[in-house]
């Protein structure tokens, strides 16, 4: 079985300012993890993904993540945040022949303050 | 050019009518999904289409039924509608490949009075 655990539903930080996103997951095989953004309104959009290759992912957006297999953890960051960053952020986990599915984390808002 | 359409993009209905939300990906994909979004904005699978042969069927009442008449294309019918019916549905759509991003569509917001 499969889950994530996003830590902080909501996050708010300064423009300028680290953001850090916090995601945990459990899997029983190698886990492909993937992170979404969702503006209000709107669909998915794909942030960037880890599917066994490097450890540090590099996404859309100046967001990046690093896979740690010891901790079970997936956290996204970025070095300086901007206003259009604010949105729901979602932590996915698939693998093990699920012919694809999804497990999402219950998502953080993110929230930027000028 | 949209990737994966959905229409339609809100729908208002009494509880017990049954309604369909349709789904198109010109993206060329195999394999389709529907997705569930709360109130609280958590996302669930229902069901997943390869080919327009269902291969996930999650815990979903039997008053959702999917239908696939081709691989571009995945509506999402629902008799009986009930007020916790209410939510976001999300289509997707993704190569073969479990580790290949899904593509979503806009959402269909429906809402049950």
């Amino acid at each position: 079985a499969q889950s994530v655990t996003q830590l902080g539903s909501h996050v708010s930080v300064s423009e300028g300012a680290l953001v850090l996103l916090r995601c945990n997951y459990s899997s029983s095989v190698p886990p492909y993890l993937f992170w979404y953004v969702q503006y209000p309104n709107q669909g998915l959009q794909l942030l960037l993904k880890y599917t066994s290759a490097a450890t540090l992912v590099k996404g859309i957006n100046g967001f990046e993540a690093e896979f740690k297999k010891s901790e079970t953890s997936f956290h996204l960051t970025k070095p300086s945040a901007h206003m259009s960053d604010a949105a729901e952020y979602f932590c996915a986990v698939s693998g093990g022949n699920q012919g694809g599915k999804l497990i999402f984390g219950q998502g953080t808002e993110l929230s930027v303050k000028p | 050019d949209t990737a994966v359409s959905q229409t339609p993009k809100y729908l208002v209905t009494q509880m017990g009518n049954d309604k369909s939300i349709k789904c198109e990906q010109n993206l060329g994909h195999d394999t389709m999904y529907w997705y569930k979004q709360d109130s609280k904005k958590f996302l669930k699978i229902m069901f997943s289409y390869n080919n327009k042969e269902l291969i996930i069927n999650e815990t979903v009442p039997n008053r959702f039924s999917p239908k696939s008449p081709d691989k571009a294309h995945l509506n999402l019918h629902i008799n009986s509608l009930e007020l916790g019916d209410s939510a976001v549905y999300f289509c997707a759509s993704s190569p073969l490949a479990e580790l290949n991003e899904q593509f979503f569509g806009p959402g269909t917001r429906l809402t049950v009075l």
